[in-house]
């Protein structure tokens, strides 16, 4: 089946950029998702790209897709306190309405 | 607004026992998941329903079953609670290949 992977925690300081990176392996999926997740709570959606963009922009994320390798990453410009939570990387399997979700970064600003 | 709710947010059971985790959503989509999360493995698929009477084992179904009587509901039943239960379950829904909606969470201990 379908494999996402993302590394597990990242650390930056406040005001630097943030980039988290996620590769799979399913060349079918035709919607790739960046989900948040806040302490205590549920998943939130916060961008997603569809398979025919490399690049999609809202506000201070950025999201970049190489279909070649494989590779999803989402930037985050001028991190802030606020942005710190587990992001999770999630790609559309099988050809259904089904979500494989990758096993989520940890994001960690300091000041 | 429309919304999704899960009851209780807290359990905590008995090994052996058996366990239903309420999900109740009112988007009125016909698409409905179940989740479990934890650390290390992101979140795995448990069960899915793509409508009323249809009901799909994911990617971790063993000891879970669930029932979809109704567009709003799709309780998830642990029929004999074991240890390796004890997680975080979320239930989402969503209308065809869309963003997914989540939950805020049932946080399960199996002692």
């Amino acid at each position: 089946g379908e494999d996402v992977e993302q590394s597990l925690f990242l650390s930056v300081r406040e005001g630097d950029s943030s980039v988290i990176n996620c590769t799979y392996t399913d060349s079918s999926s035709t919607y790739l998702y960046w989900y948040k997740q806040e302490p205590g709570a549920g998943l939130q959606l916060l961008t997603y790209i569809f398979s025919n963009m490399d690049m999609k922009q809202d506000q201070r994320l950025t999201v970049l897709l190489n279909k070649k390798d494989k590779h999803l990453s989402l930037r985050i410009a001028d991190t802030q306190t606020g942005d710190s939570a587990i992001y999770f990387c999630a790609v559309i399997t099988g050809g259904g309405n089904k979500l494989t979700f990758g096993t989520g970064t940890q994001l960690k600003v300091e000041l | 607004d429309a919304e999704i709710t899960q009851s209780p947010r807290h359990k905590i059971t008995e090994t052996g026992r058996q366990v239903t985790l309420a999900c109740h959503q009112t988007w009125n989509h016909n698409n409905m998941f179940w989740y479990r999360q934890d650390l290390g493995h992101g979140l795995r698929l448990i069960h899915y329903s793509y409508g009323v009477q249809d009901t799909n084992k994911g990617e971790v179904s063993d000891g879970y079953s669930v029932s979809r009587s109704n567009t709003e509901d799709l309780p998830l039943t642990l029929e004999s609670a074991a240890s390796s239960q004890t997680s975080v379950y979320f239930c989402a829904s969503s209308e065809s290949e869309g963003e997914q909606f989540f939950g805020p969470g049932t946080r399960l201990t199996v002692l």
